[in-house]
């Protein structure tokens, strides 16, 4: 089955900076990677996604890039602002099957 | 629309009690997941339904836990005997269509301390 890894496990960035995140996966075959924060005490949403025939999304401060040949993807946030605190998950799904997760990432935006 | 509801919030019980967590999907949406969080981990696949039917629970840990969805509506998910490693953070995650077509919603989840 699919197995997802995410780096590092925390992250700690001065407002204003860009902050990258980045996961691996292992079963070549899975198509769509979808990366969810989560706000404290609040439920997981989703913020941005890409699939397999795209290499790179952006939407505002949020990029994702994905490196098919290798089986990794990565978060982006330029500008950070102590709104971004939050933990970051990062997942991957085969066409019609479970999303698999990866183990998240505190992100603390310092001002 | 109203997202996905989960009840309660909070649980705290002993070893060996038994706890019902419920999950009220969004309405209309025939896909329902329970994934839980153990403090640090990866949020983990336990079960989805299509409707009222168990169409993948292979991540559910043991016969300890019990899914249900009668009716295809809400969903409720029982521990019985409830341990300690059962400790966690239990979401709720609907769809319209399972994959990448559709996007997960997520409930707040329960929180679930096993003393």
């Amino acid at each position: 089955g699919e197995n997802v890894e995410q780096h590092p496990s925390t992250l700690s960035v001065q407002e204003g900076d860009s902050a990258v995140i980045k996961c691996t996966y292992s079963d070549s075959a899975s198509n769509y990677f979808p990366w969810y924060k989560q706000e404290l005490g609040k439920r997981p949403q989703l913020i941005i996604d890409i699939r397999s025939n795209v290499g790179e999304k952006k939407d505002q401060r949020i990029a994702v890039t994905l490196n098919k040949t290798a089986k990794h993807f990565s978060l982006h946030i330029t500008e950070t602002q102590p709104e971004d605190s939050a933990v970051y998950f990062c997942a991957a799904i085969q066409y019609g099957n479970k999303l698999v997760f990866g183990a998240g990432t505190i992100l603390r935006v310092k001002s | 629309e109203a997202g996905v509801t989960q009840f309660p919030s909070h649980s705290v019980i002993e070893k060996g009690q038994t706890v019902t967590l419920r999950c009220d999907p969004i309405s209309g949406h025939d896909n329902l997941y329970w994934y839980r969080r153990v403090m640090g981990k990866e949020i983990k696949f336990l079960l989805h339904f299509v409707k009222e039917s168990k169409q993948d629970e292979s991540g559910m840990p043991n016969n300890r836990f019990l899914a249900e969805r009668t009716g295809g509506t809400y969903s409720t998910l029982k521990v019985q005997p409830a341990e300690l490693e059962d400790s966690g953070v239990y979401f709720c995650a609907s769809s319209q269509v399972p994959g990448e077509n559709s996007p997960l919603h997520f409930g707040n989840g329960t929180r679930l301390t096993v003393t």
